[in-house]
């Protein structure tokens, strides 16, 4: 069974509009996050999300917003995609307390 | 604020030779420090963590990392490099056992020459 789900894993948009990706965490962690990875590869924290709370938020566009419908599911919506959202998106998920993280497999989203 | 600095972009070694892989950390707390790898197209998976207690790690795949707080330092090793290996290696920091993201550094991409 795989630990940290996401979907979809391709997303290819235009410019302006909405979307969302799903992340799913079958380990019984209490926080889960949302990272971005650019073109150069650099890994970003965006947010962070314990217990239905949001722990962390970056300096990140108001666009992008976390949605956690329970404590195993960490949406992330995204509104007016422009063209340097694009990126890979990684969704991981950690008991708090127990520092390692788990990373899902990626949403790699172009915006054209 | 905690940094992380990986030196060298790109390492390339010969298959069998040994791995040395860079990382430096700043952080004003002890610091909780990790290893991931990430092959193409993937995800990120543990290689290792240092939280407290013994300054050599031991990970999987033959990897093992030292912490050395005099240096501010978490270097990467493996005595026998194996084709396998070849991938993008991230050293990653959190202070504090809360629900702190990782603060990753900028990565060093692992070449394995035959």
């Amino acid at each position: 069974d795989t630990a940290v789900s996401q979907t979809p894993k391709y997303l290819v948009t235009q410019m302006g509009n909405d979307k969302s990706i799903k992340c799913e965490q079958n380990l019984g962690h209490d926080t889960m996050y949302w990272y971005k990875q650019d073109s150069k590869k650099f890994l970003k924290i965006m947010f962070s999300y314990n217990n239905k709370e949001l722990i962390i938020n970056e300096t990140v566009p108001n666009r992008f917003s976390p949605k956690s419908p329970d404590k195993a599911h960490l949406n992330l919506h995204i509104n007016s995609l422009e063209l340097g959202d694009s990126a890979v998106y990684f969704c991981a998920s950690s008991r708090q307390g127990v520092n390692e993280q788990y990373f899902g497999p990626g949403t790699r989203l172009t915006v054209t | 604020a905690q940094s992380v600095t990986q030196l060298g972009s790109h390492v390339s070694v010969s298959e069998g030779a040994l791995v040395l892989l860079r990382c430096n950390y700043s952080s004003s707390v002890p610091p909780y420090l990790f290893w991931y790898v990430q092959y193409p197209n993937q995800g990120l998976q543990l290689l290792l963590k240092y939280t407290t207690g013994a300054t050599l790690v031991k990970g999987i795949n033959g990897f093992e990392a030292e912490f050395k707080k005099s240096e501010t330092s978490f270097h990467l090793t493996k005595p026998s490099a194996h084709m396998s290996d070849a991938a993008e290696y991230f050293c990653a920091v959190r202070s504090g056992g809360g629900a702190d993201g990782l603060t990753f550094g900028k990565g060093t991409h692992l070449i394995i020459q035959p």
